[in-house]
């Protein structure tokens, strides 16, 4: 079975402060994505960055990056020079490759940027 | 590539009544998935299509519920004698199978059953 945690039901973070969102994961899957969404308040998932499982580097995109440990089953976004637009739930996702129509999502973090 | 786009985007209805919702994936993505999203939770997976193809179904689709996908481009989800309980988001995606086949996902129809 697959299960993803995110801990922190909010997070605030100041403007242009950089904050790290928590996701943990579990899985029997040899192989599996992560995945990070966005969610605004308009209800539109927005994709943000995406991990593989066997990737030797931790993913990068923009202001974004994705802290993975994998012995710890770990994902965490980073968003760097948060802007007051990044206010918003985010949501962590995996798909392992043999459940590769079910994507996982933990229940999502939201992130209030104060000014 | 134009977006994922849903329609209706709002729907409220009484209780008892069939709702059908459609969703339009990224062109050239043969793959599309159906979620519902309720209040404070992350998204559930309802059901996949690889092409016309429904491939699987969660537990969560009660016999209520049936989604097609005709020709394998859009598809709608409709549900049958809503209740209450149905009131949620629904969200469609769609990826193309290939690399991390990323879903893509459109805004969603936001469903209020009185």
């Amino acid at each position: 079975a697959q299960k993803i945690t995110q801990t922190q039901p909010g997070m605030f973070v100041q403007e242009k402060e950089a904050v790290t969102l928590d996701c943990t994961y579990d899985t029997s899957d040899p192989s599996y994505g992560l995945f990070w969404y966005k969610q605004p308040s308009s209800g539109e998932m927005i994709f943000l960055i995406y991990q593989g499982s066997y990737d030797q580097q931790n993913a990068t995109e923009g202001r974004y990056s994705l802290n993975f440990q994998k012995a710890r089953k770990s994902a965490n976004l980073v968003i760097s020079a948060s802007q007051l637009g990044d206010s918003a739930m985010y949501f962590c996702a995996m798909r392992g490759v043999n459940n590769n129509n079910d994507m996982r999502f933990g229940a999502g973090t939201r992130l209030t940027v104060k000014p | 590539d134009t977006g994922v786009s849903q329609n209706p985007r709002h729907k409220i209805t009484k209780r008892g009544q069939n709702v059908t919702f459609r969703c339009d994936p990224i062109s050239e993505h043969n793959r599309l998935y159906w979620y519902r999203q309720t209040l404070g939770q992350g998204p559930e997976f309802l059901t996949y299509f690889q092409n016309e193809a429904q491939l699987e179904k969660s537990r969560l689709l009660s016999d209520r519920f049936s989604a097609e996908r005709p020709k394998g481009s859009f598809s709608t989800l409709e549900i049958q004698r809503t209740e209450q309980g149905d009131s949620a988001m629904y969200l469609c995606a769609s990826s193309r199978l290939a690399g991390a086949d990323t879903q893509y996902f459109g805004p969603g129809t936001r469903l209020t059953v009185l």
